[in-house]
């Protein structure tokens, strides 16, 4: 069965530091999603892309984040400059038409 | 603004001993109601989506309900790999892919 594979599983970085994590969405979906959740608390949509551009973004999503599907097949969620409060886990999402969203199985990332 | 809220926050059940979780929800206009499963440190796997009042689903023990304010999710004789954190989440209207809005979710434990 197709399924959202994220890339890397566990990120530690220095704060201050960019990091890029990835994502490879099912084909043939259309619609792709970054969404986070901080240990213990709800997922929180971060942003939604469709047709090479974002189509809807949170209050979250600030010019510190920015997204990209730079080849067709993956889909990248950068953070410029890292702050103690982004440590969360990061999740993917792609969704056909009419259809549920699968959520891959996420990027813990770590800002110390 | 559009808001989930489920009950109880956690669950703990002995195997085959029923129950239900709730999900609340306010949203002026509902796309879509969805069903997740999380386990630690996973992503969200999806289970259900309903879409208007009086609509049920069924999968193996567990079974959604929604009515025009709120969703049921039935566990019936439930075991110990039913443990996990289940969301709930709402869509509102919009383009398609409009953001989920999750719930904390309600962590069941389930033992033998």
């Amino acid at each position: 069965e197709p399924e959202v594979t994220q890339t890397p599983s566990h990120q530690v970085t220095q704060m201050g530091q960019e990091v890029i994590l990835r994502c490879v969405p099912i084909s043939n979906h259309l619609y792709f999603y970054w969404y986070r959740q901080i240990l213990g608390q709800k997922v929180e949509f971060l942003v939604s892309f469709y047709n090479n551009e974002i189509s809807e973004k949170s209050e979250i999503f600030d010019d510190q984040f920015s997204v990209e599907r730079p080849d067709g097949s993956n889909f990248t969620l950068k953070i410029r400059s890292t702050k103690l409060e982004d440590s969360a886990m990061y999740f993917c999402a792609s969704q056909p038409v009419r259809r549920e969203a699968f959520f891959g199985q996420g990027t813990r990332l770590t800002v110390v | 603004e559009d808001q989930v809220t489920q009950s109880p926050e956690a669950l703990r059940l002995q195997e085959g001993e029923s129950s239900s979780l709730n999900c609340s929800y306010t949203v002026s206009g509902l796309r879509g109601l969805f069903w997740y499963r999380q386990d630690p440190g996973k992503g969200p796997e999806f289970l259900f989506t309903l879409y208007s009042a009086g609509e049920e689903k069924e999968k193996e023990r567990l079974k959604a309900t929604l009515t025009k304010k709120e969703s049921f999710l039935h566990i019936t004789a439930p075991k110990p790999e039913d443990s996990a954190t289940y969301l709930c989440a709402v869509q509102a209207p919009g383009q398609a892919g409009t953001a989920l809005i999750f719930g904390k979710g309600t962590t069941l434990s389930v033992s033998s």
